[in-house]
């Protein structure tokens, strides 16, 4: 079974510092990942998803991810937080027909 | 070029009402999804349809019914509400259902069941 697990259901950072939002995965077969961010009162959108072309996945408003074999996980890092950063972060792991979230990090920002 | 559009995107309910959602999608997918999200629970699906004139049950159908319209359109029914079943109710779609698909998500329909 596939599974997905996020690391802290909140994480706290003050604007400019170092985000990272860690996400272990388990899966029997090749693993495709995929992060997803929830603006306060919307749906979720995709921010980056990895599909095994290469594992630093740049994706947008300034986010990567690393996809790491050997530690099964796919961490969403960001060099600088800014303001706007502040949302819901969802990992998902890609099934067929139905994929599977992790349970969301809330990444907090402050000024 | 709207999307995934739900409606309503508010609903208060009392006990045993019932009420449907309704989801539509333009970008011609194949696979469409109904979740609902609670604090601290992430999102969890309710049923799928992975094509047209098909649907499945998810990790929560209790409740709910769901009917693919068309293509474009897939409905979600409360038959009889429960406090149980106030939540925030997302609607999805994929191209195809495969592993690399992302998905596309509605806005929301944020339900209270008094």
């Amino acid at each position: 079974a596939q599974s997905v697990t996020q690391l802290g259901s909140h994480v706290s950072v003050s604007e400019g510092a170092l985000v990272l939002l860690r996400c272990n995965y388990s899966s029997s077969v090749p693993p495709y990942l995929f992060w997803y961010v929830q603006y306060p009162n919307q749906g979720l959108q995709l921010l980056l998803k990895y599909t095994s072309a290469a594992t630093l996945v740049k994706g947008i408003n300034g986010f990567e991810a690393e996809f790491k074999k050997s530690e099964t996980s796919f961490h969403l890092t960001k060099p600088s937080a800014h303001m706007s950063d502040a949302a819901e972060y969802f990992c998902a792991l890609g099934g067929s027909y139905i994929p599977t979230f992790g349970r969301g990090t809330s990444l907090i920002v402050h000024p | 070029n709207a999307g995934v559009t739900q409606t309503p995107k508010f609903q208060v309910l009392k006990t045993g009402q019932s009420m449907t959602l309704q989801c539509a999608q333009d970008m011609n997918h194949n696979s469409m999804y109904w979740y609902r999200q609670d604090p601290g629970m992430g999102l969890r699906l309710i049923y799928y349809s992975a094509s047209e004139g098909t649907t499945d049950k998810g990790e929560v159908p209790n409740g709910y019914n769901v009917s693919r319209l068309n293509k474009r359109e897939f409905s979600l029914r409360l038959e009889s509400a429960a406090p149980s079943q106030t939540s925030v109710y997302f609607c999805a779609s994929t191209k195809t259902g495969e592993l690399t698909d992302t998905q596309y998500f509605g806005p929301g329909t944020r339900l209270t069941v008094l």
